[in-house]
């Protein structure tokens, strides 16, 4: 079975910097990018950005330009999403998700990672 | 950036209604457009995608149609458990966007 697990969430203090870690597993890591996005509470769903699984394409949303690092480690499966110089803004709950069945939509889900910015 | 608008924000409907839920893209995104679910304390769960796809293990009685820059999500007979809210996305090009979701709720 196709599963994206991340890590326990964090606190941390506004300036700082999370490091959010989502392990895949059932499917070819590398032939499928993944997807960062985030839900303030009680709010929508936020594209971050997006890695291609070989570390060699990247998109992220222009708003989180400058902040934010999406990489890989393959020999491990695990995709890692860094945040920087973290506001009370970011309070979320991230999520990893990836498109399994090359449709372009996110089949698969992690499931959340709850990050808390407080001084 | 692509804007997403769904229509209307909160809905409340019987057991057996049929429910029509609108999404609005800004401009043309072709049928590069997926429906999610979402229940509390959940992550969101893909319905459709490429408009009109039915995803694998997804009742029937969920259909999406639409093109270019109006589509629809409809719950031919709404059942108890159909009660969450439900987000439009479009990835015809960067940066993804969702609308700012539906809430479906059980009268």
């Amino acid at each position: 079975q196709t599963h994206l697990v991340q890590s326990e969430g964090e606190v941390k203090k506004p300036g700082a910097s999370v490091k959010v870690s989502c392990k895949a597993s059932g499917y070819s890591f590398t032939s499928h990018g993944v997807n960062w996005v985030r839900q303030a509470p009680g709010e929508g769903l936020e594209w971050m950005g997006w890695n291609n699984g070989n570390n060699d394409i990247r998109s992220y949303a222009q708003k989180f330009q400058g902040r934010i690092s999406v990489t890989t480690e393959t020999s491990t499966s695990t995709v890692y999403m860094e945040l920087r110089r973290l506001t009370s803004d970011d309070t979320a709950i991230y999520y990893c998700a990836v498109d399994t069945g090359d449709h372009g939509a996110f089949d698969i889900w992690g499931q959340g990672t709850v990050v808390t910015v407080s001084s | 950036d692509i804007q997403m608008t769904q229509s209307p924000s909160t809905l409340s409907a019987s057991v057996g209604d049929r429910v029509t839920i609108t999404c609005r893209a800004s401009q043309s995104i072709s049928n590069w457009l997926a429906w999610y679910q979402q229940k509390p304390g959940k992550a969101p769960n893909l319905l459709m995608y490429k408009a009109s796809r039915l995803n694998r293990g997804v009742p029937s009685t969920f259909s999406g149609s639409g093109s270019g820059t109006e589509f629809t999500l409809t719950i031919s007979s709404l059942h108890p458990d159909d009660s969450a809210t439900y987000y439009c996305q479009q990835y015809n090009r960067y940066p993804v966007t969702f609308g700012q979701g539906t809430k479906v709720e059980i009268k």
